[in-house]
């Protein structure tokens, strides 16, 4: 079985720009969630979308934005691009969402110039 | 992370136990999970405890759990160069979905 994917793995964007990332999970996982990482804050979540509907969210602005589609893959979405925005961002899949296992895909690598 | 603390570094000599220590503060949370981070790459689901075990064994890994301390410990044993990694401790709390991550321990092992 495929784990999670990520696309694309790496990304270079300047300040005001936008970028959408994609995240396709494990074949059956019917739950889908963002993570970014960075070296100061660690990891913060950002949603979590099952059943092609948003259901948590983090603390982030609405700058950050995502969406599931019928077959559970998922975008997420930043608009006008500040360089705190330069992170890893994770995608995590799970079978729905009281499964306890998370698995993650090796992330996007976000650059802000 | 939120509310879920770790110490940054552990240094071990190759073929001693690395015990790696979090503590949390959410009394509800029903799972306890350990994440290992190698370079460039995403995280990797090590092993994880319902909150009303104690220990779970796996192989080399052995969890520990004090939940009256909100204390959770991850011992690797005969640490190998290969463990080298940051592990990142997280919990999933009842009322959300969500899972918590702490701000990860990296571990070097020296020769």
């Amino acid at each position: 079985k495929a784990g999670v994917t990520q696309t694309p793995r790496y990304l270079i964007k300047t300040r005001g720009q936008q970028v959408t990332l994609s995240c396709s999970p494990i074949s059956g996982h019917r739950s889908v969630s963002w993570y970014q990482q960075t070296p100061g804050q660690g990891l913060q979540f950002l949603f979590e979308y099952f059943s092609e509907t948003q259901r948590n969210k983090g603390n982030f602005p609405g700058r950050f934005s995502g969406r599931q589609f019928s077959n559970s893959r998922s975008e997420m979405n930043v608009s006008t691009l500040e360089l705190g925005d330069s992170a890893l961002y994770l995608c995590a899949s799970s079978q729905d969402r009281v499964n306890e296992k998370l698995f993650f895909g090796s992330g996007t690598q976000l650059s802000v110039l | 992370g939120e509310d879920v603390e770790q110490s940054l570094f552990l240094s071990v000599r190759e073929g001693d136990s690395s015990v790696i220590n979090c503590t949390y503060t959410d009394s509800s949370s029903t799972y306890l999970y350990w994440y290992k981070q190698e370079p460039g790459a995403g995280l990797q689901l090590l092993t994880y405890i319902f909150s009303n075990m104690v220990m779970k064994q796996d192989q080399r890994l052995t969890v520990l759990l004090n939940k009256k301390d909100k204390h959770l410990s991850l011992r690797i044993a005969d640490t190998q160069t290969g463990d080298s990694a940051i592990y990142f401790c997280a919990e999933r709390r009842s009322s959300a979905s969500k899972i918590i991550f702490g701000s990860g321990t990296r571990l070097s092992i020296r020769p």
